[in-house]
């Protein structure tokens, strides 16, 4: 399985500004997703992010919003914009390994005062 | 449309207790993957099994085992003799080969008592 890490571990922001958030993984992958998760809550697909092209956002999020970089391979950041307090979670990376199988990196904890 | 249920939502054991987490997927798909993932306190997700459709065999690793039978469209996951380290919250997940985004159950809460 891919070593995936993320920065920042863990932040605390003031609302209405920007956070953004870097994967990176030890291995060229193909495919690369953001998940949000709320506090409490299970996991929700925010996008997917191929090199090359742009994300493919889930219905409910948007790129102006959560704007995504693809840059090569092996990273990716996802941007929150113009945070509010109900963007509080934990976002996490997961990269496309063998059969499908997702590996997720260890998460980045927003607090959004 | 892809669907998990989780139905239980916390359990609490005592150490040394076998626990059982249910697993109910729904999928028109006749190639399907499904997973079992473990978060810790500590937040990041750690994959523990992956079952594709075509393979029913029941699986055994050490203190976990996995029954999956089609028929009831059910992927449940068994921690044996259950330990103050298997607290976590366990989510149960389904993809399929089109769709390839994970679709997750809500998850269920284990805590382990000593």
């Amino acid at each position: 399985s891919a070593v995936i890490s993320q920065k920042p571990s863990r932040d605390i922001c003031q609302r209405g500004t920007s956070l953004t958030i870097q994967c990176q993984v030890d291995s060229q992958v193909t495919m690369m997703f953001w998940y949000r998760q709320q506090p409490g809550q299970s996991l929700t697909l925010i996008a997917t992010a191929n090199q090359g092209s742009e994300a493919t956002y889930e219905s409910g999020f948007v790129i102006d919003k959560f704007p995504i970089s693809r840059p090569n391979l092996t990273f990716s950041t996802l941007t929150v914009s113009n945070m509010s307090p109900e963007d509080s979670s934990i976002y996490l990376c997961s990269v496309d390994g063998l059969r499908l199988t997702q590996y997720f990196g260890p998460g980045t904890r927003l607090t959004v005062l | 449309a892809q669907k998990v249920t989780q139905a239980q939502t916390e359990i609490s054991v005592v150490e040394k207790e076998d626990v059982t987490l249910d697993c109910v997927y729904e999928t028109r798909d006749t190639t399907y993957y499904l997973f079992w993932y473990k978060q810790p306190p500590s937040g990041e997700l750690v994959f523990l099994i992956r079952r594709n459709s075509f393979d029913e065999q029941n699986e055994i690793s050490g203190r976990y085992s996995w029954n999956f039978q089609k028929s009831t469209s059910s992927f449940n996951f068994t921690i044996t003799a259950s330990q103050v380290v298997d607290s976590a919250v366990y989510f149960c997940a389904l993809t399929t080969g089109s769709a390839r985004q994970l679709t997750f159950g809500s998850g269920t809460q284990l805590t382990v008592l000593p």
